[in-house]
């Protein structure tokens, strides 16, 4: 059965301290693994995609990387509005379409 | 670029009565759209995958006489709560993904919030 944990569950940073959120999977066959961004009351935000190990992809003070069996959100020198809670998902070859999600890492950052 | 938008964003209906909640992809075309639900600091619940011109498949435990679902075309796909209870009152989203076989994310609308007296 596909699964996805995320740790951990809640993180506090102070602005500028850098840390990194994790995504642990097990997947048949996986097709891609996906970051997205969720602010309250509002629906996700599409960040990254991911489909190999060894992957990387980054955006303003976001990096994605992708293992064969985890996936690391490193945020570097955050600021207040990065705080959000961030989901990952995967989606395998044994479901159509569907993406097997996480129970996100809420994240808050101090000024 | 990959916009989805849902209309209403809030709703309150009396117990008993049906809720109608639009889901459109508004630049680009989607075979395939999702819904789901999200209860207060849980993670998202697939409902039902929406496939345009056939009928939806519903996850294990969804009432598909409930929560009705139509995509009637590639751009929209529309969730019905039919006799709406308390219990029903819930975060909606919609996601969609674009057409084209290269195209494995899904992008999400911002969400209808129903509350059900």
């Amino acid at each position: 059965e596909d699964q996805v944990t995320q740790s951990p569950e809640a993180l506090r940073l102070q602005e500028g301290e850098s840390s990194s959120l994790n995504c642990s999977y097990t997947v048949s066959g996986l097709r891609g693994l996906f970051w997205y961004r969720q602010d309250p009351g509002k629906g996700p935000e599409f960040l990254f995609t991911l489909y190999s190990a060894g992957e990387e992809k980054e955006k303003e003070r976001l990096k994605a990387t992708l293992t064969k069996k985890e996936s690391f959100l490193h945020i570097t020198a955050p600021k207040p509005e990065d705080s959000a809670t961030y989901l990952c998902a995967v989606l395998g070859s044994s479901n159509t379409g569907k993406l097997i999600f996480g129970q996100g890492t809420t994240l808050q950052v101090k000024p | 670029g990959a916009v989805v938008s849902q209309h209403p964003s809030r709703v309150i209906c009396k117990s008993g009565t049906s809720v109608k909640i639009e889901c459109r992809s508004l630049d680009f075309q989607a075979t395939t759209m999702f819904w789901y639900r999200q209860f207060p600091k849980q993670s998202l619940m697939l409902m039902a995958t929406s496939n345009e011109g056939s009928k939806a498949t519903y996850e294990q435990g969804v009432e598909k006489d409930k929560f009705l679902i139509n995509h009637a075309s590639l751009t929209l796909s529309t969730l019905t709560v039919t006799s709406a209870h308390p219990e029903d009152s819930s975060f909606y989203i919609c996601s969609a993904r674009p057409a084209g076989l290269s195209y494995n994310e899904q992008f999400f609308g911002p969400g209808t919030r129903l509350t059900v007296l």
